[in-house]
């Protein structure tokens, strides 16, 4: 079992749709997570982070933290074209401070 | 100008052939990394470096090796190309005690 789970997609929404992306984990030394958007033919660019339970926010964008489920969310409110990417959750592990990625969900954004 | 920098950006090479891909930052991090990305494997980790003389391997370091010739510059290399290591390549920086890891734009690799 990968220690951090992500549904490849693809996801595809209206403009304007609230969006929700999702990670499970099974690492539980570490409550810090990352996620990370990739542009195609671009390396990832960290969007957000967030420690322990409860929720992030920045502008569109809420990282959520369920510990009791092992369960990370990002959501995007009034989605736009330019949030097509894909969306990688990412938290710490296989090394000292070297990060395990799930394998992405690539989000559509139709106009 | 970009602070991580890889080069080359694409690269066509035959199967047994060494190749090396090169990664250099501007960031001052101490710490450098080298993935792997293939379609519905996300990112694998090769090997990471803490410093100059502080190298580790990662995950998938089989059939790979690095050079961290300063701390701002990391290499990887591939003794003898095989086409399974065809694949994104990215680097990446972190330094001053965070989890963040700064990504270089990626060296698209095919071996044939």
């Amino acid at each position: 079992q990968k220690e951090v789970e992500q549904d490849p997609g693809p996801l595809s929404v209206p403009e304007g749709a609230i969006v929700s992306l999702n990670c499970t984990y099974s690492n539980s030394a570490f409550q810090y997570f990352m996620w990370y958007r990739q542009y195609s033919r671009k390396g990832p660019e960290l969007l957000m982070y967030t420690y322990s339970s409860g929720n992030k926010e920045d502008g569109r964008f809420t990282a959520q933290v369920d510990k009791s489920s092992k369960y990370i969310s990002l959501f995007i409110r009034d989605s736009q074209p330019s949030d097509s990417a894909t969306y990688l959750c990412a938290q710490p592990g296989g090394g000292r401070r070297a990060l395990t990625f799930g394998s992405g969900t690539r989000l559509q954004v139709q106009p | 100008d970009a602070d991580v920098t890889q080069t080359p950006r694409n690269r066509i090479t035959k199967t047994g052939k060494r190749i090396m891909l090169e990664c250099s930052q501007t960031k001052g991090h101490d710490r450098m990394y080298w993935y792997r990305q293939d379609p519905g494997l996300g990112l694998r980790l090769i090997y990471y470096s803490f410093d100059v003389k502080d190298i580790n391997k990662g995950e998938i370091s089989d059939g790979y090796s690095v050079s961290r010739q300063a701390q701002a510059k990391f290499s990887l290399s591939l003794e003898s190309a095989i086409p399974n290591q065809t694949a994104l390549y990215f680097c990446a920086t972190s330094g001053g005690g965070s989890y963040e890891q700064y990504f270089g734009p990626g060296t698209r690799l095919t071996v044939t």
